[in-house]
């Protein structure tokens, strides 16, 4: 099985704030890296997929990169409506799996 | 747009077999992979697996022996069977549409590789006696 591995596991930010979280997977998934934002009682909302591609509708305000094993998800300016957990997705193995999630929280 | 929505049970005894499906609007079944993913409460979300409408399937190898996945293109419906189930399957079970294609420049690239596009907005199942 390929870990995904987010760090930090929360975090408190302020409106306006540049927000980064990170995913590390357990061995190389070259570009398969896809990032979800989900809101309590919502299903997840693809955000971003092959690790740097935003789903259309998505504000351009959120981006990824990283190849390999490491990967940022970044918000350049953080809104209020952008406080939830967010979970990285590899979809490189077999057996797809999901980072344990981010929740970003107000300060 | 393609609009998804589960249906199923929201109670199953153990031992007992889950059932959920899921109806797709808005848009046809084929050519798309469609996957199942649930979320324990208060926890992350767990990747069930996921079926190409030609009835191809890819499982979780943790659920591999319980599980049943199959596609009903007439009716544009694709199904879920968790047979043997306990407390532990007790989750918020979504279905989604995966997301098969990237194009970089002139370049496209397809498979069940980039995610998952389109989601049901989730049935609850809680397995108690």
């Amino acid at each position: 099985d390929i870990q995904m591995t987010q760090s930090p596991s929360s975090l408190s930010a302020t409106v306006g704030d540049r927000v980064t979280i990170t995913c590390r997977a357990s061995q190389s998934i070259n570009n398969y890296l896809n990032w979800y934002q989900q809101k309590p009682g919502k299903a997840p909302k693809l955000l971003i997929y092959a690790a740097s591609t935003l789903q259309s509708g998505v504000p351009s305000r959120f981006s990824g990169s990283g190849s390999g094993t490491d990967f940022t998800l970044t918000i350049s300016s953080l809104q209020p409506e952008d406080f939830a957990t967010y979970y990285c997705q590899q979809g490189h193995s077999m057996f797809r799996t999901f980072g344990g999630g981010t929740k970003v929280e107000v300060k | 747009q393609v609009q998804l929505q589960e249906s199923g049970p929201g109670l199953v005894k153990p031992s007992e077999t889950l059932s959920l499906t899921c109806t797709v609007s808005g848009g046809s079944i084929s050519p798309h992979y469609w996957s199942w993913i649930r979320q324990s409460p208060g926890k992350g979300l767990e990747w069930i697996g996921y079926i190409f409408y030609r009835g191809n399937t890819n499982y979780n190898p943790s659920l591999k022996s319980r599980l049943t996945m199959s596609v009903a293109t007439s009716k544009n419906q694709f199904s879920l069977r968790l047979t043997s189930v306990t407390a532990a399957d007790t989750a918020v079970y979504f279905c989604a549409r995966v997301n098969s294609r990237f194009c970089s420049g002139s370049t496209c690239f397809e498979g069940p590789y980039y995610g998952m596009d389109v989601w049901g907005q989730g049935a609850t199942v809680t397995v108690s006696s």
